[in-house]
């Protein structure tokens, strides 16, 4: 069974506008990844942020992590079509061995033109 | 830098056939896990292969098998074919004990 849960499942904007998907976890982590995929073809890694951290940036996006809540956020600012695409999010439990990654579902994101 | 390779990019079987994926991890990385994603799913983590080792396994049956060469390079090798084993097979690489897969473009098998 899958650990994270994204929210929501879809989202459709305009190009321009911020996008803002949310992920909820189970258990404890060392830390959460955001990935993108583009039409069901591999995985690209967007950010990862370690469970001791509460916001971090990368250009365009930005995510922050409550560990209290055992949530994080993506925000992608300026949005473009290019950003069409499934994004996930990813955790590896605390003390696992490895990086075994448990994902979510996924967040379709929509960005028309 | 080449990054995370898999063959075939597309496969077609049917029931009860055999199956085996190729994966070339990222240049410097030393541990292969391998995840199976449905259609509109996300990835499911199969198994990770470290030091030609299975350490550590998700909920498969023993139809999923694999294998790690000594170049770090890895197999994924699936038995007695089911419609339900129809999926995107995504390989992926990194450093241990850092953080920070890095996935290959996937293979997808079509069981028939």
């Amino acid at each position: 069974s899958q650990q994270g849960e994204e929210d929501p499942q879809a989202l459709s904007i305009q190009e321009g506008e911020n996008a803002t998907m949310n992920c909820s976890y189970k258990t404890s982590i060392n830390n959460l990844q955001w990935y993108r995929q583009n039409s069901g073809r591999g995985l690209v890694h967007l950010i990862l942020i370690r469970s001791n951290e509460r916001e971090k940036h990368s250009g365009r996006l930005r995510v922050t992590l409550d560990t209290s809540k055992k949530s994080s956020s993506l925000l992608i600012t300026a949005s473009r079509a290019a950003d069409t695409a499934s994004y996930f999010c990813a955790t590896d439990a605390l003390g696992e061995y490895g990086n075994k990654l448990v994902f979510g579902a996924g967040t379709i994101l929509r960005v028309k033109s | 830098d080449a990054g995370v390779t898999q063959s075939p990019t597309h496969l077609i079987k049917t029931r009860g056939q055999q199956v085996t994926l190729r994966c070339s991890p990222k240049s410097g990385h030393d541990t292969v896990s391998w995840y199976q994603q449905a259609l509109g799913q996300g990835p499911q983590f199969i198994f990770q292969y470290y030091e030609e080792e299975e350490r550590q396994r998700g909920n498969f049956p023993d139809r999923f098998s694999g294998h790690q060469f000594p170049n770090y390079s890895s197999e994924l090798n699936v038995n007695a074919l089911l419609l339900g084993d129809s999926a995107l097979y995504l390989c992926a690489s990194s450093l241990l004990p850092g953080p920070g897969e890095f996935f290959g473009p996937g293979t997808r098998l079509t069981v028939l």
